[in-house]
């Protein structure tokens, strides 16, 4: 069954540290891949996708992305967090044959400590 | 240029009552798709239009139904509401063809409570 996996519900890291949220799918072929940011009370805005090319991909906010074929893996990662950081991050595929939805992990919320 | 509106912001209905939910994509926007959010269940597929057509239903019963009007605003309807019907009902549009290749820029949601 497809399926896209968040392993990490909850990670809390120190300001100016650094961040990486695992993201994993399970799909016949390589899906679309995005990873979209919610803050409290509002909806979900993209960070970064990836459909073809170049493996790392970087987004706004100063987030970049792993593609890895081998482990079917899209890792998001921010080298040094900020407080604004904190909010619920959510990973999404989409099939490439096109049935106009996107499939979501359950979530991870990032919690960041002065 | 406004974001995707979602009115309103906040419901409260009691169980067996029907609710009505209102989407204005961006303008140019005629993809429209919505998705329900609950703390169990993440993000559902509910359904997606395109030029007043729905074209995917995600797997949910016969009482969340939707349309999209010639100007690409959109509604989605419960009927017969239950406990489980809780949750922040997002909306989002997209500029393109609706592919899954295309960035969704979502409203805020409306959070549904249902007594």
């Amino acid at each position: 069954a497809q399926s896209v996996t968040q392993p990490d519900i909850h990670i809390t890291v120190s300001e100016g540290a650094s961040l990486e949220l695992r993201c994993n799918y399970s799909y016949g072929a390589t899906p679309y891949l995005f990873w979209y940011v919610q803050s409290p009370g509002q909806g979900l805005q993209l960070l970064l996708k990836y459909f073809s090319g170049d493996t790392l991909v970087q987004g706004i906010k100063g987030f970049e992305a792993e593609f890895k074929r081998s482990q079917s893996s899209f890792n998001l990662r921010k080298p040094s967090v900020h407080w604004s950081d904190a909010a619920e991050y959510f990973c999404a595929v989409g099939i490439r044959s096109n049935d106009y939805k996107l499939s979501f992990g359950a979530g991870t919320t990032v919690t960041v400590r002065a | 240029k406004a974001g995707v509106t979602q009115t309103p912001r906040y419901l409260i209905k009691t169980r067996g009552q029907q609710v009505t939910l209102s989407c204005s994509p961006i303008s140019g926007h005629r993809s429209v798709s919505w998705y329900q959010q609950t703390p169990g269940q993440g993000l559902q597929f509910l359904f997606e239009y395109f030029s007043e057509t729905q074209r995917n239903k995600g797997n949910f019963p016969g009482r969340f139904s939707g349309r999209q009007f010639s100007n690409s605003r959109s509604e989605m309807n419960v009927s017969t509401l239950e406990l489980g019907d809780s949750a922040l009902y997002l909306c989002a549009s997209s500029l393109g063809q609706g592919g899954t290749n295309e960035k969704l820029f979502f409203g805020s949601g409306t959070q549904l409570s249902v007594l």
